[in-house]
């Protein structure tokens, strides 16, 4: 077990429909990153917050959005949702010192249909 | 930008055999961190093994070992005596401390294990 929780598991929703994926973070970890992993495909980094201040911003969508909670937990917000986001999303969460490992969720299985 | 690439998509190893994965990295970066992680079916991200750049030694953790070579930009993870549980995709990972501690990923090796 990582430490960092991720809710729900499975989500299935239809196209155009808007849904919220929750993370929390390991406990004392400040940084929290999103990643998209669609079928067969690798690690694709959406954004990283820092102690409820966006970071770094990758490949994400006008669509997606994201924020840090004051108490430090995380939600990745997906809006007119197409057929192509369907993926899974991984949340994980690191210490700020530049050792710091990060450390995975489970993820959430979003199906669009 | 960082980048991270893993040249091969997918590699296949006898039980009990040593396979090594290959990695290589650009940066400009002095100080940086390199990590495997593994991603077995079940789709959780595992820790595999970390080496920190300013260290010449090389990484082990029990079966799994790697050859960096900063000044060819180079972290290769060596997996010996290969079980059926080490079939997994396997990801390299660059954490630059000068990016917001950024983490870049390669696009994954997909191990096999013949028994």
């Amino acid at each position: 077990d990582s430490g960092v929780t991720q809710t729900p598991k499975h989500l299935i929703t239809a196209t155009g429909q808007r849904v919220t994926l929750r993370c929390s973070p390991r406990s004392g970890d400040l940084s929290v990153y999103w990643y998209q992993q669609s079928l067969d495909q690798g690690l694709q980094f959406l954004i990283q917050y820092y102690n409820g201040e966006e970071r770094a911003k990758g490949n994400i969508l006008e669509r997606f959005s994201a924020q840090q909670f004051p108490d430090l937990h995380s939600e990745l917000n997906l809006s007119s949702l197409e057929l192509g986001d369907s993926a899974l999303y991984f949340c994980a969460s690191s210490l700020r010192t530049s050792g710091g490992l990060l450390y995975f969720g489970a993820g959430t299985r979003l199906s669009v249909l | 930008a960082q980048t991270v690439t893993q040249s091969q998509p997918e590699m296949s190893v006898q039980e009990a055999e040593t396979v090594t994965l290959s990695c290589t990295y650009d940066t400009s970066e002095s100080d940086y961190y390199l990590f495997w992680y593994k991603q077995p079916p079940s789709r959780q991200m595992i820790l595999v093994i970390r080496q920190e750049a300013y260290k010449q030694q090389n990484a082990t953790e029990n079966r799994f070992s790697v050859n960096f070579q900063k000044a060819a930009k180079s972290f290769s993870l060596k997996i010996s005596d290969s079980q059926l549980g080490d079939a997994a995709m396997y990801f390299c990972a660059y954490r630059s401390p000068n990016t917001g501690n950024q983490f870049y990923f390669g696009t994954g090796t997909s191990l096999t294990v013949i028994p």
